[in-house]
């Protein structure tokens, strides 16, 4: 079936370092792509998307670009901030539900 | 509302209770759905519906857990008979449009956090 494969963390950075979170999905079909970001006590909230094969889904800095070839969406972004420590989940669309990995948890030191 | 609602936001049960979890989701949102998530994981999904409509419950992990949306807006997860491995958060989450449309973007509540001793 179905399914997404994020990188174990937890992943520490120094605040402005360059941040890659990797994710690989299976899936039948041509899904949609997700990040989903979940901070302490707070409901998942939607990052960003991409919806077809080389789109760029982009928002507050992070990037991901879905490719096929690879079946991958990278998270990725530039310089993280001590506000970007929270719980990333990469997602795909399934079949009547989105399919989520089992989540990166990020922090970030000043 | 502005958000999708939840409630309780934490419930601690005692095993064999019988627990219901409420959901308000967005006003006018079509879809609903309800995920699992246990400690450190990610959500896991249990069921959706379309209005009032159960289109999918392959997710409920056993008899125990019975979801209902009777007029298309609220919704409530109820589990009957309590066991230790139920403690969880239960998320709920709603769209505007059905599944099938494609947009495919939830809004999620904060979740309701369910332990059971």
């Amino acid at each position: 079936g179905d399914s997404v494969t994020q990188m174990e963390g937890p992943v520490t950075l120094s605040e402005e370092a360059f941040l890659t979170i990797n994710c690989t999905y299976t899936a039948t079909g041509y899904p949609s792509l997700f990040w989903y970001v979940q901070y302490p006590g707070e409901g998942l909230q939607l990052l960003l998307k991409a919806t077809k094969a080389d789109d760029k889904g982009s928002n507050k800095g992070f990037e991901a670009t879905y490719r096929k070839e690879t079946t991958s969406f990278h998270l990725e972004k530039g310089s993280v901030q001590v506000s970007d420590s929270a719980v990333y989940f990469c997602a795909l669309s399934g079949y009547n539900k989105l399919i989520f990995g089992a989540g990166t948890r990020l922090a970030v030191h000043p | 509302g502005a958000g999708v609602s939840q409630s309780p936001r934490y419930k601690v049960a005692k095993r064999g209770q019988d627990v219901a979890l409420r959901c308000d989701p967005i006003s006018g949102h079509v879809s609903l759905f309800w995920y699992q998530q246990a400690l450190g994981q990610g959500p896991e999904f249990l069921t959706y519906f379309q209005n009032e409509a159960q289109l999918d419950k392959s997710g409920l992990p056993s008899d125990r857990f019975f979801a209902e949306r009777p007029e298309g807006s609220v919704s409530t997860l109820k589990i009957q008979r309590t066991q230790q491995e139920d403690s969880a958060v239960y998320l709920c989450a709603s769209s505007l449009v059905p599944w099938s449309s494609g947009a495919n973007v939830l809004t999620f509540g904060a979740g309701s956090r369910l332990t059971v001793l």
